[in-house]
């Protein structure tokens, strides 16, 4: 069975700064996928960066990035410039390659961003 | 293109009693998943519908089922509804094929059983 952990439950950083999350998983599978979702208080949850795990580049997008470590199994978010607006709870997700486990998420317990003015 | 739509959006529930969520998946998604997700937790798979059939199944008892029909649209059912099923429920939607990786989430339903 897959596990993933975040060790981090809360975290605080100021406006324009950088910050980093922290998350590991463990598993047997060797073709997955690790994403990282933002749950602001609206509660919607929102894909912020995806890694497939036979690509050895960290994925980018915009002021987010990845430090994918598939030895280590670890995978960290680094929020780059961080704004008002990133204040959310961040999720890591595994989800096996697969067509038949398209969908079927594995997520960690969260880590509760605040970004302060 | 409408993205994934849930409903109710909250609802109050006595123990005991059943309840049926609903959610429309993202257009030319065709698999749907519902996660249960209590406060302050990660979201919790519960199941996933692909040809209007259950495929997967998370650790959740057979209180908790569910339908998917033609339209890929999906319910989620539960019975003798229990406190500490009172949670948020989130219904994802994606696509079978080979680059069905990107999985949509709706707002979700509020349920709060009292």
């Amino acid at each position: 069975a897959q596990t993933v952990t975040q060790s981090q439950p809360e975290m605080s950083v100021q406006e324009a700064e950088t910050v980093t999350l922290s998350c590991t998983y463990d598993t047997s599978e060797n073709n997955y996928y690790l994403f990282w979702y933002k749950q602001p208080p609206s509660r919607q949850m929102i894909l912020v960066i995806r890694q497939e795990a036979y690509k050895q580049q960290n994925a980018t997008e915009n002021r987010f990035s990845v430090n994918f470590q598939k030895a280590a199994k670890s995978f960290s978010l680094k929020i780059s410039d961080s704004q008002l607006g990133d204040t959310a709870m961040y999720f890591c997700a595994f989800m096996k390659r697969g067509s038949s486990n398209t969908g079927k998420l594995i997520f960690g317990q969260g880590t509760t961003l605040q970004v302060k003015p | 293109d409408a993205g994934v739509t849930q409903s109710p959006t909250h609802l109050i529930k006595t123990r005991g009693q059943q309840v049926t969520l609903r959610c429309s998946p993202k257009s030319g998604h065709d698999t749907v998943s519902w996660y249960q997700q209590a406060l302050g937790q990660g979201p919790q798979f519960i199941f996933q519908y692909y040809e209007e059939e259950e495929r997967q199944r998370g650790n959740f008892p057979d209180r908790f089922s569910g339908h998917q029909f033609p339209n890929y649209s999906s319910e989620l059912n539960v019975n003798a509804l229990l406190l500490g099923d009172s949670a948020l429920y989130l219904c994802a939607s994606s696509y079978r094929g080979p680059s069905g990786n990107t999985i949509y989430f709706g707002e979700g339903s509020w349920l709060t059983v009292v």
